[in-house]
């Protein structure tokens, strides 16, 4: 079965830039969703077709896909940023959504 | 625009549970609708989608032949029938609506969840 693997945790000082990976087997022949999510709270979609940005999200928050890995990029990191973040895509092999296991971003 | 579950709560292993989720705010039988489920401290788990008219449904191994998605459209609802319930099977369940683009799983609406205990 298909398989997105994230880092546990990344962490970095305010101003900086994030980048948090999503490795899958030619993951960018598929469509890449990342969402953020706050502690207590429901996730948010924050990049949804490898790039793409919903309204009244940050321009700071950028996506790539290429290869076996897709990316979210957050430039100028703020300590608002800091939350879970999951990568996601649609399986058509198996018919399934599939979650990436999510990675912890600190902002020191 | 906004989901609201409900029907989430305590039972024991065997037992069952229907959860639901009304939405407000877009035309619901435009979109199709998704159950993802959490466990406390940890990752996100998609559980079912159904299409706009119920014509599809789609299910996770993991539930596949004992939990059923359905929607009533006149209703603006969407259910997550859960039947033969596991003590694995307790989490904080969303409901969310697809964005509807050309793949399935861009998940624009979530729920704030209902919260699942199975446990004797």
């Amino acid at each position: 079965s298909y398989v997105l693997t994230q880092p546990p945790s990344v962490s970095l000082a305010p101003g900086k830039t994030a980048r948090i990976t999503c490795g899958g087997n030619n993951i960018g022949g598929k469509s890449v969703h990342w969402y953020q999510q706050r502690p207590g709270q429901a996730p948010v979609l924050v990049i949804y077709y490898d790039s793409d940005r919903p309204s009244g999200i940050p321009e700071r928050f950028s996506g790539s896909n290429s290869g076996n890995t897709a990316t979210l990029t957050i430039s100028r990191v703020e300590a608002e940023d800091e939350a879970d973040y999951f990568c996601q895509v649609w399986d058509n092999n198996s018919d399934h959504v599939l979650f990436g296991g999510g990675t912890k971003l600190t902002v020191l | 625009v906004q989901l609201l579950e409900s029907g989430g709560g305590a039972v024991q292993p065997g037992g069952s549970l229907r959860l639901s989720c009304v939405a407000s705010g877009f035309t619901f039988d435009d979109y199709t609708m998704h159950w993802v489920r959490q466990l406390p401290g940890k990752g996100l788990e998609w559980v079912s989608l159904v299409v706009w008219d119920g014509g599809k449904t789609y299910y996770a191994d993991s539930v596949k032949g004992r939990f059923t998605v359905s929607r009533d459209n006149r209703k603006n609802t969407l259910y997550l029938e859960m039947n033969s319930l596991r003590p694995e099977d307790s989490a904080w369940y969303h409901c969310g609506k697809d964005y509807g683009g050309r793949d399935y799983g861009a998940l624009d609406i979530w729920g704030q969840g209902a919260k699942v205990t199975v446990s004797s």
